[in-house]
């Protein structure tokens, strides 16, 4: 079975400050990695997703992560936080054979400082 | 950009009372699923649904719980007989492929309290 670990439900950064979220994956199989925000009261958005290629992915927003096998982790991180940033962040792993289901973390609540 | 909408916002119910809870994927997406979120706890798969049939389901998703397509635009998720447990948000999602990768748009839930 799949899971991830996300380390830290609350994680503050002061505004210009570098953003690292930290999740670690537990999978049988090579897994596909996504990240998803989720802003008050709205519903859950894709930031980014690694499924082959390139270890380093861009999502929207600024935001990359690093798919790292022999680590088992794929952490999110931005350079420079902006207020607009905080939210809930969700790492979420999912099976590439097992498609119709992703199974995510308990989830980052970012605050940003001013 | 295009939405999932799911009505209503909130539902408060009393244990042992049916909820329907209802969402409108986007127009042209096949695949629909149903997540949810208890309090404080991860984001859990409940069940997917394609061609009018469930094709996956988690262990969460007993005979209390049931999905339909009563037409072409809606999608619900039924609770039979509520228990204090099934308090939580809950998420519609949908996407136009069946493949896990591809980009699944979420709604911004129902947070359902049952008392």
């Amino acid at each position: 079975a799949q899971s991830v670990t996300q380390l830290g439900s609350h994680v503050s950064v002061s505004e210009g400050a570098l953003v690292l979220l930290r999740c670690n994956y537990s999978s049988s199989v090579p897994p596909y990695l996504f990240w998803y925000v989720q802003y008050p009261n709205q519903g859950l958005q894709l930031l980014l997703k690694y499924t082959t290629g390139a270890t380093l992915v861009k999502g929207i927003n600024g935001f990359e992560a690093e798919f790292k096998k022999s680590e088992t982790s794929f952490h999110l991180t931005k350079p420079s936080a902006h207020m607009s940033d905080a939210a809930e962040y969700f790492c979420a792993v999912s099976d590439p054979g097992g498609y119709q289901k992703v199974t995510f973390g308990t989830g980052t609540k970012l605050q940003v400082i001013p | 950009e295009p939405e999932v909408t799911q009505t209503p916002s909130h539902q408060v119910t009393q244990m042992g009372q049916e909820v329907i809870l209802r969402c409108v994927p986007i127009s042209n997406h096949l695949y629909f699923y149903w997540y949810r979120q208890i309090l404080g706890q991860k984001v859990e798969f409940l069940v997917s649904f394609y061609n009018n049939e469930i094709s996956e389901k988690s262990e969460i998703f007993d005979d209390q719980f049931s999905v339909e397509r009563p037409d072409g635009s809606n999608f619900t998720l039924k609770i039979r007989s509520t228990k204090l447990e099934d308090s939580a948000m809950y998420f519609c999602a949908s996407s136009d492929s069946g493949t896990g990768w591809e980009k699944l748009f979420f709604g911004s839930g129902t947070q359902l309290s049952v008392l």
